[in-house]
C-alpha cells in the first residue's frame, strides 16, 4: 500500500518568513496530492491540492510543487502569519473515490 | 459545497459498552465513505472503507468484529465500537468522496470518544 513520509515534524518560523514542508510517497499509482490544515479538535481542512499532471500550483501565499519522477511534493507558505499556526498534513490518493493516505504531520508555529 | 456531518461530536462511555457514531452526507449521495481514527498528536489512520449495500473493507490490523460498520443508505454510514476499552479512546473522523471530476474528500467534524 501507499506510504507517505513527511518532514519536519515540527517547524517554528518568525512571522513573515517562509515555511516549507516536504513529503515523499511510495505508490506510483497515486495521482492526487492534497494538503490539509488541522486545528486542535477539528476536521482536516483542504488548503491546496495538486494532480500528478501538474508540477506546481499556487494560491495566494500557498504553493505546492510536485516531482512525480522522484515521488516528492512540497508545501510552501510565504509571508507566514500567526493564524497559519496549526498541524499540516500532506496526503496521497490514487484518484477519485479512493482512500486518503496521510503523512505524519508537521506542527507549524509562527512566532509573532 | 458538500457537507458531511457526524453525531455525536463527543461521547463518554464506560468500558465494556458499545457506542455508535453516525456519518451523514447532507447534500449529496455517497456510495463510499471512509472511517479514520486519530490518536493525540498523531496522523489520521484509515480504519475501513464503508460501501453502501455491501460489506465494509477493513485495513490490516483493524478488528472487524469490534468496529462494526453499516452503510445502510446513500447518505448514512455508522461505526459501532463494541465492547469499548480505554485504548479505543480517540478522535474518529469520517469522509466521503466528492462528486464528478472532483477528487476532494469531504470530512466530517469528528467524534471524540472517551472510554472510562
Amino acid at each position: 500500500g501507499e506510504n507517505v513520509e513527511q518532514h519536519p515534524s515540527t517547524l517554528s518560523v518568525q512571522e513573515g518568513d517562509s515555511a516549507v514542508i516536504k513529503c515523499t510517497y511510495s505508490d506510483s499509482a497515486s495521482n492526487y496530492f492534497p494538503w490539509y490544515k488541522q486545528e486542535l479538535g477539528k476536521r482536516p481542512q483542504l488548503i491546496i491540492d495538486i494532480r500528478s499532471n501538474v508540477g506546481e500550483k499556487k494560491d495566494q501565499r500557498i504553493a505546492v510543487t510536485l516531482n512525480k519522477t522522484a515521488k516528492h511534493f512540497s508545501l510552501h507558505i510565504t509571508e507566514t502569519q500567526p493564524e497559519d499556526s496549526a498541524v499540516y498534513f500532506c496526503a496521497a490518493q490514487s484518484g477519485g473515490y479512493q482512500k486518503v493516505t496521510f503523512g505524519t504531520g508537521t506542527k507549524l508555529q509562527v512566532i509573532p | 459545497g458538500a457537507v458531511v456531518s457526524q453525531h455525536p461530536s463527543w461521547v463518554i462511555c464506560k468500558s465494556g459498552t458499545s457506542v455508535k457514531i453516525e456519518c451523514r452526507s447532507l447534500d449529496f449521495q455517497a456510495t463510499t465513505m471512509f472511517w479514520y481514527r486519530q490518536f493525540p498528536k498523531q496522523s489520521l489512520m484509515l480504519m475501513a472503507t464503508s460501501n453502501e449495500g455491501s460489506k465494509a473493507t477493513y485495513e490490516q490490523g483493524v478488528e472487524k468484529d469490534k468496529f462494526l460498520i453499516n452503510h445502510a443508505s446513500l447518505t448514512l454510514s455508522t461505526l459501532t465500537v463494541t465492547s469499548a476499552h480505554p485504548e479505543d479512546s480517540s478522535f474518529y473522523i469520517c469522509s466521503a468522496p466528492g462528486q464528478g471530476a472532483s477528487y476532494e474528500q469531504y470530512f466530517g467534524p469528528g467524534t471524540r470518544l472517551t472510554v472510562t
